[in-house]
């Protein structure tokens, strides 16, 4: 079975700046997703990045991009220009492409964006 | 194009009880997929209806079962309810294609007392 491994129960960052969160995963599988979802105090999730594992190119949203790893199994995402409106829940997801609709979550990261 | 509905937003009940809760997808979803969120377990994955017909399950036990209708509309139902079932409900909906974002809906929040 996969699992996902968020190591930062919490973390801070001050606006405008830039932060990392890390995840790790573990799967025997080669095809397989990996997500970002923010879930912000009002509990609505959203995707924030999407990786294809066959993908060696780094998947970037504006402000956000991803560090993919794919020998460590390491999967980081880097917000750059942090804004207030970031402060949220961040989860780490993992899905199996023949099994895309049943995501696999880490426990999350609590962002917390300070002026 | 409207989000993910889900209704109830809140519920309350008792020990022993049953409850039904409701999913609607995006228009021409034809995948729904259901989550407990709690602070102990995490999000943990229920099941998925893709046309009318589980096609995925999770490690939970035989009193969370779900269907889906023929619009693609689901319910989840849990029955002879536990404290342990209080949790935040989420459903999700995609197209059900390998290669698709699933879209969340605002979840329901179960309190069992």
């Amino acid at each position: 079975a996969q699992t996902v491994t968020q190591s930062q129960p919490e973390m801070s960052v001050q606006e405008a700046e830039t932060v990392t969160l890390s995840c790790t995963y573990d799967t025997s599988e080669n095809n397989y997703y990996l997500f970002w979802y923010k879930q912000p105090p009002s509990r609505q999730m959203i995707l924030v990045i999407r990786q294809e594992a066959y993908k060696q190119q780094n998947a970037t949203e504006n402000r956000f991009s991803v560090n993919f790893q794919k020998a460590a199994k390491s999967f980081s995402l880097k917000i750059s220009d942090s804004q207030l409106g970031d402060t949220a829940m961040y989860f780490c997801a993992f899905s199996h492409t023949g099994t895309a609709s049943k995501l696999t979550f880490g426990t999350g990261t609590r962002l917390q964006v300070t002026l | 194009k409207a989000g993910v509905t889900q209704t109830p937003r809140y519920l309350i009940k008792t020990r022993g009880q049953q409850v039904t809760l409701s999913c609607s997808p995006i228009s021409g979803h034809r995948s729904v997929s259901w989550y407990q969120q709690t602070p102990g377990q995490g999000l943990q994955f229920l099941f998925e209806y893709f046309s009318e017909t589980q096609r995925n399950k999770g490690n939970f036990p035989g009193r969370f079962s779900g269907r889906q209708f023929s619009n693609s509309r689901s319910e989840m139902n849990v029955s002879t309810l536990e404290l342990g079932d209080s949790a935040l409900y989420l459903c999700a909906s995609s197209s059900g294609l390998a290669d698709n974002e699933q879209f969340f809906g605002p979840g329901t929040r179960l309190t069992v007392l």
